[in-house]
């Protein structure tokens, strides 16, 4: 058991220039979660995946942002046109059949 | 959205003293979990307690839920520098789908002094 890894753990971009972020969950776990957070808060709870099926998306996940999770292993979060305001940190978690969540050390992005 | 308030939003206390956070919020839900967040880095889980437990202990940690009151409080006893984090408490609703998403609260800083 590795953890949750996340790639890469800091992101400076241009304001418009489009990212994309991995998150390695614990294998065998068949959930995999996407959450942002944003200073002096808690995590938001963007979109969910069972196994290569994303089941939920919030409604924070605009029409720029897509994720994927095609092999129902790996799963990588895009974000096109890039705004100020996506600046936060970026935190994926994985769980198994458990209530409990598995959160990486996650990918804090900066727009300038 | 943020399903919760933890309460106080800071807490600085010495080493060998006890900490007590609290936890509202807004839902009906199937259980309500506590994780620390060191400076910067990601969630570790601490403890889950479900809807139909009143109170539950981990080592030093000992959480309380009221449903009636939709409230829950985290005690942190013989507190150490090493318990320097933030909380947050998270729920998972029981409406249907939920998909064992979590919401969390903002969160308490706990600053513990050597």
């Amino acid at each position: 058991d590795t953890g949750v890894s996340q790639n890469p753990r800091h992101k400076i971009t241009k304001r418009g220039q489009n990212v994309t972020f991995r998150c390695d969950p614990i294998s065998e776990h068949n959930r995999l979660y996407w959450y942002r957070q944003t200073l002096g808060q808690g995590p938001e709870f963007l979109t969910y995946f069972q196994n290569e099926a994303q089941l939920e998306k919030s409604r924070l996940l605009s029409d720029r942002f897509s994720a994927e999770r095609p092999k129902g292993s790996f799963s990588t979060l895009e974000i096109q046109r890039t705004e100020q305001g996506d600046s936060a940190m970026y935190l994926c978690a994985s769980s198994p059949t458990s209530l409990k969540q598995y959160f990486g050390p996650g990918t804090r992005l900066t727009v300038t | 959205s943020q399903q919760g308030e933890e309460d106080p939003q800071a807490l600085s206390i010495q080493e060998g003293e006890n900490a007590t956070m609290n936890c509202s919020y807004k839902t009906s839900i199937n259980n309500l979990q506590w994780y620390r967040q060191n400076s910067g880095r990601g969630l570790v889980h601490l403890i889950l307690i479900r809807s139909n437990e009143r109170e539950k202990h981990s080592g030093r940690l000992r959480v309380t839920l009221d449903t009636s009151k939709k409230s829950s409080s985290l005690l942190i006893t013989a507190s150490r520098a090493a318990d320097t984090a933030s909380y947050f408490c998270a729920t998972e609703s029981n409406s249907g789908g939920s998909n064992y998403k979590l919401t969390f609260g903002k969160g308490t800083l706990l600053t513990v002094n050597p």
